[in-house]
């Protein structure tokens, strides 16, 4: 099955500065995401980006499909953001089979 | 619309047990997938129902069950627990596009403790 990288495994910002996340998978994607994990355990859904740039307040995504890697761009970041930020991945198969990634633990200090 | 709802949130059960976990599917969603995560891990695909049958699963032995009901609710039943059960289960919906696209939402978990 698909293999998914992450990297850093540990992030520690003060506010306001700016992150970089990485994702790294092995064979082609019909399905990518990424996920926000609070302290309370909920996945929540960041973006759906299994090519190309998109773009939420604060949060920015992009997907190389061809090159098998996709980012995560945290600006300007807050304590708010700080948890575990996961990129998960589906080639083919079945259509909920999403592969994790080990995570990010993002930190952000005042 | 409403979102994946699970229940219970937390719940500890002992060796050998049995447990039933339920999952509410988001509005307009029609498959559901169950997933487990151990403490400091990512999440691990246990299976997914799509028209009440199981139609994908990971690599999780037999006493891992699950139903799917007309209203594309789900149960997670887990036989003879052992004590590495013990995980937060996620349940995931979506409604799978013939484009392939496919966005999962989750639910928040049911913290499962096994003594």
């Amino acid at each position: 099955g698909i293999q998914v990288e992450q990297s850093p495994p540990d992030l520690i910002l003060q506010e306001g500065a700016n992150s970089t996340l990485r994702c790294n998978f092995s064979d082609s994607v019909n399905n990518l995401q990424w996920f926000h994990q609070n302290p309370w355990g909920q996945l929540i859904n960041l973006f759906y980006i299994p090519s190309g740039t998109k773009q939420n307040g604060r949060l920015s995504a992009t997907t190389v499909a061809t090159e098998r890697y996709s980012l995560l761009y945290i600006s300007s970041s807050q304590t708010t953001d700080s948890g575990v930020y996961f990129c998960a991945a589906i080639n083919t198969g079945t259509a909920s089979k999403l592969t994790f990634g080990t995570g990010t633990r993002l930190q952000v200090t005042l | 619309e409403t979102g994946v709802t699970q229940s219970p949130t937390h719940l500890i059960k002992t060796r050998g047990q049995q447990v039933t976990l339920r999952c509410s599917s988001q509005s307009g969603h029609n498959t559901v997938s169950w997933y487990q995560q151990a403490l400091g891990q990512g999440p691990q695909f246990i299976f997914q129902y799509y028209r009440e049958e199981e139609n994908g699963r990971g690599n999780f032995p037999p006493r891992f069950s699950g139903l799917q009901f007309p209203n594309y609710s789900s149960e997670l039943n887990v036989n003879a627990l052992e004590l590495d059960d013990s995980a937060l289960y996620l349940c995931a919906s979506s409604r799978p596009q013939l484009s392939g696209a496919n966005v999962l939402t989750f639910g928040a978990g049911s913290r499962l403790t096994v003594l």
